[in-house]
């Protein structure tokens, strides 16, 4: 039971570039997270998904898009990167229907040239 | 927009004293409210939580109260010892599962 993984751990983009973070849960979740951590900023939520088939935005969404591919997969994608988005991005999972413990992933330490 | 409010940003206390930590909400439709520990380089971790219908939970040194009149709740650890040192996030969310946290506390617990 590996939990809530996340790929990469680490990623270097210029200004511009594209990537796609991503997430998996094997733990039969229904809610997904992306979060990301800025230094004296907390988590702020970037997107979730309350089930399979749903997303909706956060706090931050702009810059961002996501897919929930199946029930266990969660990605992020950057479709053209700044320096603002230099960040550590975190995904999360929570079983839902009562149950709102959330899981974290490693998280990915991504850094915008 | 939701908002949840944590205080303080720092505290910095002895070995074997007391931590409080505070935080108030805005959505009064909120009605969980998780405490997380994330030490340096970490994932957050869970380590206390609280549903609206109860107003305190314990576990061992640290304890959880709530005041919905109030929309506020804090975070008690007891006894302190340098491995609390960290920093603690605290989170609310209402039925739709969009979870806001608070900005952190750093907690160092001085030897």
């Amino acid at each position: 039971n590996a939990g809530v993984t996340q790929t990469p751990k680490f990623q270097v983009l210029k200004t511009g570039q594209s990537m796609t973070l991503q997430c998996a849960q094997d733990m039969n979740h229904n809610s997904m997270y992306w979060y990301r951590q800025d230094p004296g900023m907390g988590l702020r939520l970037i997107y979730y998904s309350a089930s399979e088939g749903t997303t909706d935005k956060g706090e931050v969404p702009n810059g961002y898009n996501v897919s929930r591919l199946n029930k266990r997969e969660f990605s992020l994608r950057l479709e053209s990167a700044a320096p603002s988005q230099t960040s550590v991005y975190f995904c999360a999972s929570i079983l839902g229907t009562g149950s709102y413990e959330q899981y974290f992933g490693p998280g990915t330490r991504l850094t915008v040239t | 927009g939701e908002n949840v409010e944590q205080h303080p940003s720092t505290l910095s206390v002895q070995e074997g004293d007391s931590a409080v930590i505070k935080c108030t909400y805005s959505d009064s439709a909120s009605n969980y409210f998780p405490w997380y520990k994330q030490e340096l380089g970490k994932r957050p971790q869970l380590i206390i939580d609280i549903r609206s219908n109860v107003g305190e939970k314990k576990d061992q040194r640290i304890a959880v109260t709530l005041n919905k009149t109030a929309k506020h709740f804090s975070l008690h650890i007891t006894e302190t010892q340098p491995e609390d040192s960290a920093v603690y996030f605290c989170a609310a969310t209402s039925g739709t599962y969009k979870y806001i946290f608070g900005t952190g506390t750093r907690l160092k617990v001085l030897a």
